[in-house]
């Protein structure tokens, strides 16, 4: 129940077009949802974060979709660049059950966006 | 505004020693959470610190500890290290427990 499951594994987008990640949640008790951006050699980066209460976040050219009916949330990528191209890992905690830090990931999608 | 900063960046054990990491979170943060990235099983929460007190501890072996100081810095230690334990260990800083945790560039451990 504590799984959050990516999709998919590997994705390849021209320059210029979108990207989209998707995660799907089955713990109720999740109310935080971050997305993390991650290159070679680095630690995760935080990227965007969205609470259960919007359907949707929007920060430059990325956008989080978020549907608490179907537990699904996802990172939308516009006018995707070269430079975009990393692994990118959805998540999530409970902050209402004190466990705000314990950051269930999910697998990752390795991005690669072709010049 | 300084990240998060992990020591050492780079490490190789042998098997059965014990090693110990250490994270120095953004200034003013109280909240320090400890991850295990390896390429089968991906990112797993180890256990997390504030105000010196662990608040959550993730589904590791007693091997694995950690504690954190009255500035926040932590550490955290690996007993009787094996094969498996080879990864890269993150931490991450939070202001509090209810804010977003930003993340150090780890200590990549290798075990022989």
């Amino acid at each position: 129940q504590q799984q959050v499951k990516q999709s998919p594994q590997s994705l390849i987008v021209q320059k210029g077009g979108i990207s989209i990640i998707n995660c799907a949640y089955e713990n109720t008790a999740f109310d935080y949802f971050p997305w993390y951006q991650q290159f070679p050699g680095k630690g995760p980066a935080l990227l965007i974060a969205i609470r259960p209460d919007v359907s949707e976040k929007k920060e430059g050219r990325f956008t989080i979709s978020f549907n608490k009916s179907a537990k699904q949330f996802s990172l939308h990528i516009m006018d995707s660049q070269p430079g975009d191209s990393a692994t990118y890992f959805c998540a999530a905690s409970s902050m209402s059950s004190g466990s705000a830090r314990q950051l269930t990931f999910g697998s990752g999608t390795q991005l690669t966006v072709l010049p | 505004k300084a990240g998060v900063t992990q020591t050492p960046r780079y490490l190789i054990k042998t098997r059965g020693q014990q090693v110990t990491l250490s994270c120095s979170p953004i200034s003013g943060h109280r909240s320090v959470s400890w991850y295990q990235q390896t390429p089968g099983q991906g990112l797993q929460f180890l256990f997390e610190y504030f105000s010196e007190t662990q608040r959550n501890k993730g589904n590791f072996p007693g091997r694995f500890s950690g504690r954190q100081f009255s500035n926040s810095r932590s550490e955290m230690n690996v007993s009787t290290l094996e094969l498996g334990d080879s990864a890269l260990y993150l931490c991450a800083s939070s202001l509090s427990t209810r804010t977003a945790a930003f993340f150090g560039q780890g200590t990549r451990l290798t075990v022989v």
